[in-house]
Parts: C-alpha cells; structure tokens; sequence
C-alpha cells in the first residue's frame, strides 16, 4: 500500500485561528515532507521530518510548526491564520532506502477567511 | 539552490495532436528527475521518474527525454486526448539533503476534442 492520507481534506478557518492538519502513511517511510501549492505555482516545500529530526525551510521557519509522534504521523500546524495561508497543503513520503521519490497525499484545501 | 524553468505556462492542443512541456534546471549535481500530473482538486500523480544521463523513457501515450548536458527535461504527449487535460510539474533532486524535489511552476494543459 503506497497511500498517504491527510485529514481533513477540507478546511475553513477564520483569520488569526489556529489550523492543525494531519498526515499519515503506512510505508514506514522515514521522511515525511508538507509543501504548500496555491494556483499557478509550483508547490513550495515548507518542512520535513527525517526520522524524528525536524527541517524547516528558511524563508517559512517562523510560520509553520509541525510535529511527528510516531513513524505514521506528521501534522503540519498554522498557530494563527493569515488571507495568505489559504492553499492546497501537500503531504508527501519517501522510504530512506530508495531513490527521490515521494509519494504525495490526496492534500487538504485550506481557505482562511 | 537549484532552480527549475518550465515552459509553457499554458498549453492549448487538438485531440490527437503531440504536446511538448520543456523544463530546465541549473544544479549540474541533479540526479533525480520526475514528472507529476495533477489534475483538478486532486493531489500529484507521478507519470515517470529518470535517472542517470541522456535517457528517453516511454510511457502510455508519452515520452520523457533528458539531456543532462544541456540540464533539459522535456515531456512529450504524442497524441493527447481530453482526459491528458491538467497541470503537469517537472521535478528535480540532487539527492542528499533529504532528497528535496525542486518543482517547475507547472504547465496547465488544455485539449480539446
């Protein structure tokens, strides 16, 4: 079974809420990623987890925090939403002993409002 | 860091007419290189991945050329069909650093019967 699954798949919120999304796969792949993908774009890489080593990209560090308590699980965490946080959020993972690719989620569509 | 140029922006072919999507990346180091379909409200479809150097591989209905000494990705659908109608990415990985894949912007793709 190469599914990741994210929850919810859709997503409301209200600027300056909070915003937890989740991911899981059961692969037992070592690195999970979240990417951010809004409309004519190409999807940004936001963080990722090698194991349970957390990677923040530089320009999103202060924005986005994430957490994975187990191998399975990866949630990618909005502490207060912002007009420009509205995107299509991807999770992807990728076994450790394998080549580049990633396996995406199906994505949650995050609108703020 | 790297970076990935993809042409064109928009695409806009008859049924049973060829498309071209062309995407250029500068890191001489790039090892891994794939190609992903989304289509609308979906998440990313994996069409095909290359390795190593000058490479064509076929697929159902496409081709994928690399030529890694002019850093040139390019996928070719020989004869689209209304269902080839989406967004379709290149992506590019040097390896290391967790296998970061560099996105193109993307290729929106329009054909019609």
């Amino acid at each position: 079974d190469t599914t990741v699954k994210q929850n919810p798949r859709y997503k409301l919120a209200r600027v300056g809420k909070p915003v937890n999304l989740i991911c899981s796969q059961t692969m037992n792949h070592d690195t999970m990623y979240w990417y951010q993908k809004k409309p004519n774009q190409a999807p940004k890489l936001l963080l990722f987890y090698y194991d349970k080593i957390l990677n923040r990209e530089a320009d999103t560090f202060e924005k986005f925090q994430s957490s994975r308590p187990n191998n399975s699980f990866c949630s990618l965490y909005i502490g207060s939403a912002g007009l420009e946080y509205s995107a299509m959020y991807l999770c992807a993972s990728r076994r450790d002993w394998g080549d580049a690719e990633q396996f995406f989620g199906p994505g949650t569509r995050l609108t703020v409002l | 860091g790297e970076q990935v140029e993809q042409r064109p922006p928009h695409l806009s072919v008859r049924e049973g007419d060829s498309a071209v999507i062309t995407c250029t990346y500068t890191d001489p180091n790039s090892y891994y290189f794939f190609w992903y379909k989304q289509e609308p409200g979906a998440s990313l479809q994996l069409l095909m991945k290359v390795f190593s150097s000058t490479e064509i591989n076929e697929g159902q209905g496409f081709t994928v050329l690399l030529n890694k000494k002019d850093k040139r990705l390019s996928l070719n659908l020989t004869a689209a069909h209304p269902g080839d109608s989406a967004a379709y990415f290149c992506a590019v990985s040097a390896g290391g650093s967790n296998y970061k894949l560099t996105f193109g912007k993307g290729t929106l793709l329009t054909v019609t019967p």
